[in-house]
C-alpha cells in the first residue's frame, strides 16, 4: 500500500524550532520529488517546498524561505521539514505529497500533522 | 508567480443535477512542446487529506467516478460533476504545476 506519514507536529512558541518527518512506503521514493503543502485551520492549501527526488534542488515559497528547509534520506525513505523562527501564521496541517518525476500532480498525501504556533 | 483562480467560492446544487466549477490561471499552463495542461483538480473532505481527481487538466485518475470531467486549455478550466452525489459535498481545489505549484482557493459544494 502506498502511505506517507507525518510526525513530529505539535505546540511550539513563536521563535521556535520544530522538525516534520515523513515517512514513506509502498512506492520507490527515491524516484518521486517530494512537497510539502499546509492548510491553516479553516483556510485553503498553500504550497511551501520541494526537493528533487535525488536531493540536489530545493524550492521554497516566499513566505517560508529562509526559515524552513526541506531535506531527505532516500536510504531510509524519509522526507524532513526543519521549521525555524517560527511565526503564528506556521500553524497549519502540514501535508507532505509525492509526485512521480518534475512537474506533476500531487498523486500521494499523507494525513497531515498539525502545528500550531503560539505563546 | 502564477496565480489561480477559482468561481465561484461555494455552490449548492441538487442531488442528481450537475455541478460546475471554473478555474483561471493567470498566465497560460499550456506546455506547447508536448501540448499538455498542468493542471489538477482535487477533491477535500473535512478531516482529510485532499483527494486527486484529475491531471492533465482531463485525464481522470483510477477509480474516480466518471461523473468527474475535467476541460479547457490555456488558462481556462473547468471542473464538471455530471450528477451530483451525497458524497461529493466536498472543497474543490484546482493546481497549476506549470512553474512549482500553486493552488486556486477552492470551492465548497454543498447539496441544495
Amino acid at each position: 500500500e502506498v502511505q506517507l506519514v507525518e510526525s513530529g507536529g505539535g505546540l511550539v512558541q513563536p521563535g521556535g524550532s520544530l522538525r516534520l518527518s515523513c515517512a514513506a512506503s509502498g512506492f520507490t521514493f527515491s524516484t518521486y520529488w517530494m512537497h510539502w503543502v499546509r492548510q491553516a485551520p479553516g483556510k485553503g492549501l498553500v504550497w511551501v517546498s520541494r526537493i528533487k527526488s535525488d536531493g540536489s534542488s530545493t524550492t521554497y515559497s516566499d513566505s517560508v524561505k529562509g526559515r524552513f528547509t526541506i531535506s531527505r534520506d532516500n536510504a531510509n525513505n524519509t522526507l524532513y521539514l526543519q521549521m525555524d523562527s517560527l511565526r503564528d501564521e506556521d500553524t497549519a496541517v502540514y501535508y507532505c505529497a509525492g509526485v512521480p518525476g518534475g512537474n506533476n500532480a500531487f498523486y500521494v498525501w499523507g494525513q497531515g500533522t498539525m502545528v500550531t504556533v503560539s505563546s | 508567480d502564477i496565480v489561480m483562480t477559482q468561481s465561484p467560492d461555494s455552490l449548492a446544487v441538487s442531488l442528481g443535477e450537475r455541478a460546475t466549477i471554473n478555474c483561471k490561471s493567470s498566465q497560460s499552463i499550456l506546455y506547447r512542446s508536448n501540448n499538455k495542461n498542468y493542471l489538477a483538480w482535487y477533491q477535500q473532505k473535512p478531516g482529510q487529506p485532499p483527494k486527486l481527481l484529475i491531471s492533465w487538466a482531463s485525464t481522470r485518475e483510477s477509480g474516480v467516478p466518471d461523473r468527474f470531467s475535467g476541460s479547457g486549455s490555456g488558462t481556462d478550466f473547468t471542473l464538471t460533476i455530471s450528477s451530483l452525489q451525497a458524497e461529493d459535498v466536498a472543497v474543490y481545489y484546482c493546481q497549476q504545476y506549470y512553474s512549482t505549484v500553486t493552488f486556486g482557493p477552492g470551492t465548497k459544494v454543498n447539496i441544495k
